[in-house]
């Protein structure tokens, strides 16, 4: 079945450095692929998404890019400030199924 | 409304009573589903409903739990017999359609206790 594998947290960081946060996939068929992410005591928000091979999803200075020879949809940005704290999960949708299949998320703390 | 709304936010009961969790989606978005979030995890497929009826309900771990969207708007997720590994944060979510480039809208979902 389909499944994503999300780099282990808890990831901290200080304000303006380089943040990646590894993901990779197994799907049937062409799944699209997505990030959601979660800041402290809100819900769920879709952060970015790709729908194909190559596509880049971007939003609020973050980047993924699906990568269907690697099966993987890291998440990037290159300078983090302290309100991109949050737990990011990375998911997809596909196989003619609708739900979504998420990781278990990534914990990133950014510190001033 | 503006977004998803779940009710209550927090739901605390006992071990073997029934507990029932609401989710007003977003006006005219077709597609809900349910999650389910334990903590430390991302969330869990529950159930997925295209308009009135359950499109995939693949994800419900056993008979007692049980959902409805009776008019294709509010849902109900019901829980019977608790336990209290059911413990969780429940996520409803809508979409426009059911289709598959489109991402979600979650709710804040209902964090129910079971002692």
């Amino acid at each position: 079945g389909n499944s994503v594998t999300q780099m282990e947290g808890p990831v901290t960081l200080s304000e303006e450095a380089f943040l990646t946060i590894n993901c990779t996939y197994t799907a049937t068929g062409y799944p699209s692929l997505f990030w959601y992410v979660q800041y402290p005591g809100e819900g769920l928000q879709l952060l970015l998404k790709a729908t194909k091979a190559d596509d880049k999803g971007s939003n609020k200075g973050f980047e993924a890019t699906y990568r269907k020879e690697t099966t993987s949809f890291h998440l990037e940005k290159g300078s983090v400030q302290v309100s991109d704290s949050a737990v990011y999960f990375c998911a997809l949708r596909g196989g003619g199924a609708q739900k979504l299949v998420f990781g278990q998320g990534t914990r990133l703390t950014i510190n001033p | 409304g503006a977004g998803v709304s779940q009710t209550p936010s927090n739901k605390v009961t006992e071990k073997g009573k029934y507990v029932e969790l609401r989710c007003d989606p977003i006006s005219g978005h077709t597609a809900l589903y349910w999650y389910r979030q334990s903590l430390g995890q991302g969330p869990e497929f529950l159930i997925y409903f295209q308009g009135t009826g359950a499109a995939d309900d693949s994800g419900l771990p056993n008979d007692r739990f049980f959902a409805v969207r009776p008019e294709g708007s509010v849902s109900t997720l019901k829980i019977q017999r608790t336990e209290r590994g059911d413990s969780a944060v429940y996520l409803c979510a809508s979409s426009l359609t059911g289709t598959g480039g489109a991402g979600y809208t979650f709710g804040s979902g209902t964090r129910l206790t079971v002692v």
